[in-house]
């Protein structure tokens, strides 16, 4: 069965820092991949989205990677802020056409100042 | 501005009592989806539709059920059936292959 594994522990870094968070999956070979910043009691906010051709994405501080072969995608915020503390969700497109995103659990990033 | 909007914030109910949740969206998309989101856990797939008069069950779909009447609008009812309604609901919607847009969410507490 389609699996998505985001670590389940929170990350905690020091501002300034770059975080990185990994999404993992198996058993599928999604189109492509998105990441949503999701805040306490809040709805997901939209992020990136990187197809399977692409290797890599950035916009600002964000950059996203793409690997088909190791089925993982990492998310880096670079200079990292206290205002970056935030659950990242990753989603694959799984239903192969008709876009119907799959979730994974999210990882909680905390930047200390 | 453009938007979708959910109501209420929060909402309670006694058990056994059908309750429906309130989705709004004036983006114009054609796609809309529920989703149900527990402490610690992702984001679970409802119900979805991608065009009016049409919807399709997700994964967790049991004792939950929606209309998709307007476009704009995609109303979800958690019926007495659903055994663990307490939940915090996300209704989201988005164009065909591209990014969702959530809404703020609906709290819905059963007791």
């Amino acid at each position: 069965s389609q699996k998505i594994e985001q670590n389940s522990e929170a990350l905690n870094i020091q501002e300034g820092k770059t975080a990185t968070l990994t999404c993992n999956y198996t058993n599928y070979s999604p189109a492509y991949l998105q990441w949503y910043r999701q805040d306490p009691g809040r709805g997901p906010v939209f992020l990136l989205l990187i197809r399977e051709n692409e290797k890599e994405k950035r916009k600002e501080r964000l950059k996203v990677t793409f690997d088909t072969t190791l089925k993982q995608s990492l998310f880096h915020i670079t200079a990292s802020q206290p205002a970056d503390s935030a659950t990242y969700l990753c989603a694959l497109d799984i239903s192969g056409g008709s876009y119907i995103p799959t979730f994974g659990r999210g990882t909680s990033l905390i930047v200390h100042p | 501005d453009g938007g979708i909007t959910q109501s209420p914030k929060y909402l309670f109910r006694k058990e056994g009592q059908n309750v429906t949740l309130s989705c709004e969206q004036n983006l114009n998309h054609d796609a809309m989806y529920w989703y149900r989101q527990d402490p610690g856990q992702g984001l679970r797939l409802i119900y979805y539709s991608q065009i009016v008069n049409d919807f399709q069950k997700g994964d967790i779909a049991e004792g939950y059920s929606v209309s998709r009447e307007k476009k704009e609008s995609f109303p979800l009812t958690v019926t007495s059936a659903q055994k663990n309604p307490t939940a915090f609901y996300l209704c989201a919607s988005s164009t065909e292959m591209d990014e969702q847009y959530f809404g703020p969410g609906t709290r819905l507490t059963v007791t």
